[in-house]
């Protein structure tokens, strides 16, 4: 079975400071991974996905993420982060062709004005 | 995107009861129906899959008689806790997809058991 794992749980940065929140993933075949974000009080929504191709993905919002295989890591990037951006982030995997997604603990990330 | 409801959004309920909890896909058709439940501070754990008119497939250590999953239609499903206790207090989500398109996620529903 596949896990996730997402080290940081909480991250308090300033505005404009750059963000990268670390995701390991460990499945011994090909997986999907995916980027989400709840905003206070909103529902999940998706920030990017990667299916295969290009290893970087750009997402909404300025996010991107990059799939290092050898790592089995997709972290989560962006360059300046806005208070906006204060929010949950849960990295999720999927084996290849699947339908489950196993859900990293999620990553609490406060940006302070 | 497209949107999924879930409601209610919070309920309590007495110790021994049964709630239900609705998910909806509003524009498009929900092949498959995902409930998860989250603990504080944890992972959303996956319960079950359901696809519209079969059985829903449990997770392993997930209470079939306990978590009743409905998939009557393809734009609803619906979760009965029966006989809740305190222990069941939990966020459930939802999720909703089309074959071959992403997942979209319901709000989620706050069961506090009293």
């Amino acid at each position: 079975a596949q896990s996730v794992s997402q080290h940081n749980h909480h991250v308090i940065l300033s505005e404009a400071a750059s963000l990268e929140l670390g995701c390991n993933y460990s499945y011994g075949g090909t997986v999907n991974l995916f980027w989400y974000v709840q905003y206070p009080g909103q529902h999940l929504q998706l920030l990017l996905k990667y299916f295969s191709g290009d290893p970087l993905v750009k997402g909404i919002k300025g996010f991107e993420a990059e799939f290092i295989k050898s790592k089995f890591s997709f972290n989560l990037r962006k360059p300046s982060v806005q208070w906006s951006d204060t929010a949950e982030y849960f990295c999720a995997v999927n084996p290849f062709g699947g339908e489950k997604l196993t859900f990293g603990t999620g990553t609490r990330l406060t940006i302070i004005p | 995107g497209a949107v999924v409801s879930q409601h209610p959004s919070r309920v309590i309920c007495k110790s021994g009861t049964s709630v239900k909890i609705e998910c909806r896909s509003l524009d498009f058709q929900a092949t498959t129906m995902f409930w998860y439940r989250q603990f504080p501070k944890q992972s959303l754990m996956l319960m079950a899959t359901s696809n519209e008119g079969s059985k829903a497939t449990y997770e392993q250590g997930v209470e079939k008689d306990k978590f009743l999953i409905n998939h009557a239609s393809l734009t609803l499903s619906t979760l009965t806790v029966t006989s809740a206790h305190p222990e069941d207090s939990s966020f459930y989500i939802c999720s909703a997809r089309e074959t071959g398109t992403e997942a979209f996620f319901g709000q989620g529903t706050r069961l506090t058991v009293v």
